[in-house]
């Protein structure tokens, strides 16, 4: 089975600009999440998305930062425009939970499969 | 602010050794789960235990759950160089389904 496929791998860009981030989930994968790690810490949460709806948002800096699942496939994550703090390494993971699951109050928790991220720098 | 918190936040031991890492949270959880990451790499799924369990093993893994204090611990034995990177719990509330992490454990084996 593929695994969650993330790109780019690096990219450096300058304060202000744009940059934007693409995730492919593992085929089935109803949730899609976006982490961002900073060096040194553990990885926060900035979005989860439950096919192609939002389910929490809450610590995305909506000022500066947008994501979408048009298709409730892959996604993109974009900066505009970049700080200096976005500095990091920005994780989409997939795990298998289903709509049905949801609506039904079980909720299933079951394990997050990682990509291998993308590191952005922002000089 | 991060649920989980690990410790300690680095570890050091020599290869054939047991490595023991605790987690502590804050509110209450459906499940709590340990990840690997190796240097510059994504996380990789070690284990799940879920709220109602108390012990888990896989392979050289033990993981405890102590919902009472709040607390897991992840157990490594008889360690290898391979098992070095960095160690992090993730907590799943009882009614939303995003991963809460910690800020790891960063275990070094010597060989």
């Amino acid at each position: 089975e593929a695994g969650v496929a993330q790109s780019p791998r690096y990219k450096i860009i300058e304060k202000r600009q744009s940059v934007a981030f693409w995730c492919n989930p593992i085929s089935g994968h109803a949730t899609l999440y976006w982490y961002q790690q900073i060096l040194g810490q553990g990885p926060k949460l900035l979005i989860q998305f439950q096919n192609n709806g939002v389910v929490d948002d809450s610590q995305l800096p909506k000022d500066r930062f947008s994501a979408e699942r048009l298709k409730g496939v892959d996604s993109t994550l974009k900066i505009q425009p970049a700080k200096l703090e976005d500095s990091a390494v920005y994780l989409c993971a997939s795990s298998l939970n289903s709509l049905q699951g949801l609506l039904g109050g079980g909720l299933k928790n079951t394990e997050a499969f990682f990509g291998q991220g993308t590191r952005l720098t922002v000089v | 602010s991060q649920q989980g918190e690990e410790d300690p936040q680095a570890l050091s031991i020599q290869e054939g050794e047991n490595a023991t890492m605790n987690c502590s949270y804050k509110t209450s959880i459906n499940n709590l789960q340990w990840y690997r990451q190796n240097s510059g790499r994504g996380l990789v799924h070690l284990i799940l235990i879920r709220s109602n369990e108390r012990e888990k093993h896989s392979g050289r893994l033990r993981v405890t759950l102590d919902t009472s204090k709040k607390s897991s611990s992840l157990l490594i034995t008889a360690s290898r160089a391979a098992d070095t990177a960095s160690y992090f719990c993730a907590t799943a509330s009882s009614y939303g389904q995003n991963f809460v992490f910690g800020p790891g454990t960063r275990l070094s084996v010597l060989p």
